[in-house]
């Protein structure tokens, strides 16, 4: 597609509920990074696809995150029993990897656990 | 290890005066630097790049940022702001060999008319 699509765009769950955020990344585009921003505080990273390489998942915050990548493309970000600090707007990314491309993100998935 | 600092939460200027929003990174080895701009209920937008070359690039919008190695900064600056520059502004690091963007805490730019 012509930029990185992110569904849903707004998200509002009851605490304890799972919830599943998807990304389609740019055609062509093998590397995939997913984002955390919360409220007034900066990019938070989570987790790098590149290809078929092991993913690098340093900066999932807790055994309640996990994301997969479909035949290296869509890709889905799962959290599961969710809290209330899980409350963010959630980034996906794309680019080609190369050290210095440019890495090109979506709208965000807006999520408010309640 | 790899940061990012963004010294100003906020940023106010005058329509019309010049607008700078200052970076000072960390990063072993040759910096790869980004500035990006989220206007509100949006997603990152990428305004430019240091690669190499050049110590003055040029970016969308009429922005520009100096890469000064010296004093580990990338600030970014436009000569002449508008209202419509007025978002939340985010500057990025990677080391040369590293695909992971580590992010500032972002500024806050208000332009008033």
């Amino acid at each position: 597609g012509a930029g990185v699509s992110q569904s849903p765009s707004n998200k509002v769950t009851e605490k304890g509920k799972d919830v599943e955020l998807r990304c389609d990344p740019i055609s062509g585009h093998t590397a995939l990074y997913w984002y955390r921003q919360s409220l007034g505080q900066g990019l938070e990273f989570l987790i790098y696809f590149q290809g078929n390489s092991a993913p690098d998942k340093s900066g999932l915050p807790s055994d309640r995150f996990s994301a997969e990548r479909t035949g290296g493309s869509v890709s889905t970000l799962t959290i599961q029993r969710t809290q209330q600090e899980d409350s963010a707007v959630y980034l996906c990314a794309s680019t080609r990897p190369r050290a210095g491309n440019t890495i090109y993100f979506g709208e965000g998935s807006w999520l408010t656990v309640v | 290890a790899q940061s990012v600092a963004q010294p100003e939460d906020q940023v106010n200027v005058a329509e019309g005066n010049p607008l700078t929003v200052k970076c000072t990174y960390s990063v072993s080895g040759n910096p790869y630097l980004f500035w990006y701009v989220q206007y509100p209920n949006r997603g990152l937008q990428f305004l430019l790049k240091y690669i190499t070359g050049d110590n003055l690039v040029k970016g969308s919008y009429g922005f520009e940022a100096e890469f000064n190695k010296s004093q580990t900064s990338f600030h970014l600056k436009k000569p002449s702001a508008l209202v419509s520059d007025s978002a939340l502004y985010f500057c990025a690091v990677s080391q040369s060999n590293d695909y992971k963007l580590s992010f500032g805490a972002g500024t806050t730019v208000t332009v008033r008319a």
